[in-house]
C-alpha cells in the first residue's frame, strides 16, 4: 500500500528557502507507474499545485506551475526512496500546508487524479 | 490556466437531502475532472475521477456527472460523514487547477 509522508521545518524566514521532503513507502519513486507532486493549501488561495516529477526510461522529468516556476524545485533522493520540494526567497505568501501526492500512469496521456497523500505540514513564512 | 469554479461555496443541507455541487472549467477538459472531499485537519480525499468513476471503497451515494466545461458532484442522501468540503480538479493539462471548494455544513 503506497504511503507519503510530509517532513521538514514548520517555520521560514523570509526571503530564505523552504525545504521539504517526502518519503515514500509501498512503490519506488524511480518507477514509471507513479507521477509525484507537491500541492499546497492556503487560506487565500485554496488548493495550488505547485509541480510533478516523474520517471522515464531511467530519467526525471519535472513540470512545474508557471507562477511558481522561477522558484521551484522538485528532486529525487532514490537511495532513501525520498523526494524533495526547494521553494527559493519565501515571502509570507508561502505560508500554506503542503501536501506530497502522488497519481498513477493515468489514461490521460499519463495524467491522473492524486490517489495518495500525505498528511500534510504546516510551514509559516515569517520575518 | 484552466480556472475552474465551484458553487456554491457554502451548502447548508440536512441527513437525508440529495445536494448537487456545480464545478465549471473555464475551458473543454473532456471528462478529466476529480472530486475529492476533505475534512478539517486532513488531506483531500479522493471521491471521483473521470467525472463519474467512483473510487472504490467510496460510498454509492456519491455520484458524478458531467463533460466539456460542466461538471456535478452529487450526494443522493446525506450521511452525518458527508459534512465536509468538497473540491474538484481538472488533470486534463498542467498547470492542474483546483475549484475553491464547497463547505457542506448542518443545517
Amino acid at each position: 500500500q503506497l504511503q507519503l509522508q510530509e517532513s521538514g521545518p514548520g517555520l521560514v524566514k523570509s526571503s530564505e528557502t523552504l525545504s521539504l521532503t517526502c518519503t515514500v513507502s509501498g512503490a519506488s519513486i524511480s518507477s514509471s507507474s507513479y507521477y509525484w507532486a507537491w500541492i499546497r493549501q492556503s487560506p487565500g488561495k485554496g488548493l495550488e499545485w505547485i509541480g510533478t516529477m516523474w520517471w522515464y526510461t531511467g530519467k526525471t522529468y519535472t513540470y512545474y506551475d508557471p507562477s511558481l516556476k522561477s522558484r521551484v524545485t522538485l528532486s529525487p533522493d532514490t537511495s532513501k526512496n525520498q523526494f524533495s520540494l526547494r521553494v527559493n526567497s519565501v515571502t509570507a505568501a508561502d505560508t500554506a500546508v503542503y501536501f506530497c501526492a502522488s497519481t498513477g500512469f493515468g489514461d490521460n496521456r499519463g495524467h491522473d487524479a492524486f490517489n495518495v497523500w500525505g498528511q500534510g505540514t504546516l510551514v509559516t513564512a515569517s520575518s | 490556466d484552466i480556472q475552474m469554479t465551484q458553487s456554491p461555496s457554502t451548502l447548508s443541507a440536512s441527513v437525508g437531502d440529495r445536494i448537487t455541487i456545480t464545478c465549471r472549467a473555464s475551458q473543454n477538459i473532456d471528462r478529466w475532472l476529480a472530486w475529492y472531499q476533505q475534512k478539517p485537519g486532513k488531506a483531500p480525499k479522493l471521491l471521483i475521477r473521470k467525472a463519474s468513476s467512483l473510487e472504490s471503497g467510496m460510498p454509492s451515494r456519491f455520484g458524478g456527472s458531467g463533460s466539456g466545461t460542466e461538471f456535478t458532484l452529487t450526494i443522493s442522501s446525506l450521511q452525518p460523514d458527508d459534512f465536509a468540503t468538497y473540491y474538484c480538479q481538472q488533470y486534463h493539462s498542467y498547470s492542474y487547477t483546483f475549484g475553491q471548494g464547497t463547505k457542506l455544513e448542518i443545517k
